[in-house]
């Protein structure tokens, strides 16, 4: 089994800024995935990245990215040039078959 | 393409009831998984279904049960409802080789 731990329950930013949510896991699987979700208001769970645990390279998806420590089992996600409509819940998540296990989730509220 | 979808939205029951939760996959998906989620907290897995077999299960109690049916739309059943039961139960869709798993938008379940 996997743990995904999630150390802000809350974080701050202005419009056009740059922003770090953090998120750890343990796992002793050798072969996993991690992913980052964004759950607005509306409550639909959409996936932000994913990334690889077997690929070095950080992935990236537009104004999204994400800083893959494996040795460290971190996994953060960059949110830059931050929009309005970035305001929202978001979840880490790590999965080594069928199960994603999540984390407790970090709220991001975005200001003008 | 339609993205997963979940019926009902909301639904109010009263304790020790019985409830029928349905899913349908994104076309050509032909996993679903099933997640609970309660109010502050991330998704908890319940159930993952691939080809109308139970492909894994959660820590929940033999009060819930699903099954997939050919068309690879799902139901979630749950009985005798007790008050923790309330929250948002989420349906998410899978191919059959890929990690990544897309969400609907929930039933949103409370019992009075």
């Amino acid at each position: 089994a996997q743990t995904v731990t999630q150390s802000q329950p809350e974080m701050s930013v202005q419009e056009a800024e740059t922003v770090t949510l953090s998120c750890t896991y343990d796992t002793s699987e050798s072969d996993y995935y991690l992913f980052w979700y964004k759950q607005p208001p509306s409550r639909q769970m959409i996936l932000v990245i994913r990334q690889e645990a077997y690929k070095q390279q950080n992935a990236t998806e537009n104004r999204f990215s994400v800083n893959f420590q494996k040795a460290a089992k971190s996994f953060s996600l960059k949110i830059s040039d931050s929009q309005l409509g970035d305001a929202a819940m978001y979840f880490c998540a790590c999965t080594t078959g069928y199960a994603l296990n999540f984390g407790k989730g970090t709220s991001l509220l975005v200001t003008p | 393409d339609a993205g997963v979808t979940q019926s009902p939205t909301h639904l109010i029951k009263t304790r020790g009831q019985h409830v029928t939760l349905r899913c349908s996959p994104i076309s050509g998906h032909k996993s679903v998984s099933w997640y609970q989620q309660v109010l502050g907290q991330g998704p908890q897995f319940i159930f993952q279904y691939y080809e109308k077999e139970e492909r894994g299960r959660g820590n929940f109690p033999d009060r819930f049960s699903a099954r997939q049916f050919p068309n690879y739309s799902s139901e979630l059943n749950v009985n005798a409802l007790l008050l923790g039961d309330s929250a948002l139960y989420l349906c998410a869709s899978s191919l059959p080789t890929s990690y990544e798993q897309y969400f609907g938008p929930g039933t949103r379940l409370t019992v009075t």
